[in-house]
């Protein structure tokens, strides 16, 4: 079993549209948990950054973590074109980079 | 722009060879990862070195070596390639790699092909 499960999608939508993103866990010790975007040809740009259970929000962006659950969620609301990219959940035990394991990514075409 | 200019972005090579990717963090960046990126197993820690010295090991193979020189710069060499190795390598810098909110810059990765 992965240490963290994504959707690999793809997921399209309309812009306008609330976009959710989602990985599972395993590991319990989880307590940092990032959400990377990932447009094409590029690396991974850190797009939001969470300690423990609870939710975060900027801007459009909304991060939601459920421990219980092993459970994380992205919300874009209001969802452009420019959002088109993939979009990679990292979790780490003690928030160091050598010690981040991610998702396989999650691909969002926003149509205009 | 991350600031992480990594060289080529592209290589095309054949099973067997010899390859040498490059890496230049951000100004000030101690800290140096590379990670190997493929569609099935998504991004894979493979080795960071902090100021010179290795500092983690992740997944990576003995035929896979990596180095920082003085001026920071990091290179990935890897020999006796195998279609297998086909992926994206990515580089990432960060400053402060205590473990307090660390965040990661990644450059743009080298697309290595082996045919």
């Amino acid at each position: 079993q992965k240490e963290v499960e994504q959707d690999p999608g793809p997921l399209s939508v309309p812009e306008g549209a609330i976009v959710s993103l989602n990985c599972t866990y395993s590991n319990s010790a989880f307590q940092y948990f990032m959400w990377y975007r990932q447009y094409s040809r590029k690396g991974p740009e850190l797009l939001m950054y969470t300690y423990s259970s609870g939710n975060k929000e900027d801007g459009r962006f909304t991060a939601q973590v459920d421990k219980s659950s092993k459970y994380i969620s992205l919300f874009i609301r209001d969802s452009q074109p420019s959002d088109s990219a993939t979009y990679l959940c990292a979790m780490s035990v003690t928030n160091t980079g050598n010690q981040f394991y991610f998702g396989t990514g999650t691909s969002l075409t926003v149509i205009p | 722009d991350s600031g992480v200019t990594q060289t080529p972005k592209h290589l095309i090579t054949a099973t067997g060879q010899r390859v040498t990717l490059r890496c230049s963090p951000r100004s000030g960046d101690l800290s140096v990862y590379w990670y190997q990126q493929s569609l099935d197993q998504g991004l894979q820690f493979l080795i960071q070195y902090y100021n010179g010295e290795e500092r983690a090991k992740g997944n990576i193979l003995e035929r896979f070596s990596a180095q920082q020189f003085p001026d920071l710069h990091s290179e990935l060499n890897l020999s006796s390639l195998e279609l297998g190795d086909s992926a994206l390598y990515f580089c990432a810098s960060s400053v402060d790699p205590s473990g307090f909110n660390e965040k990661l810059f990644f450059g743009s990765g080298t697309q290595l092909s082996v045919l």
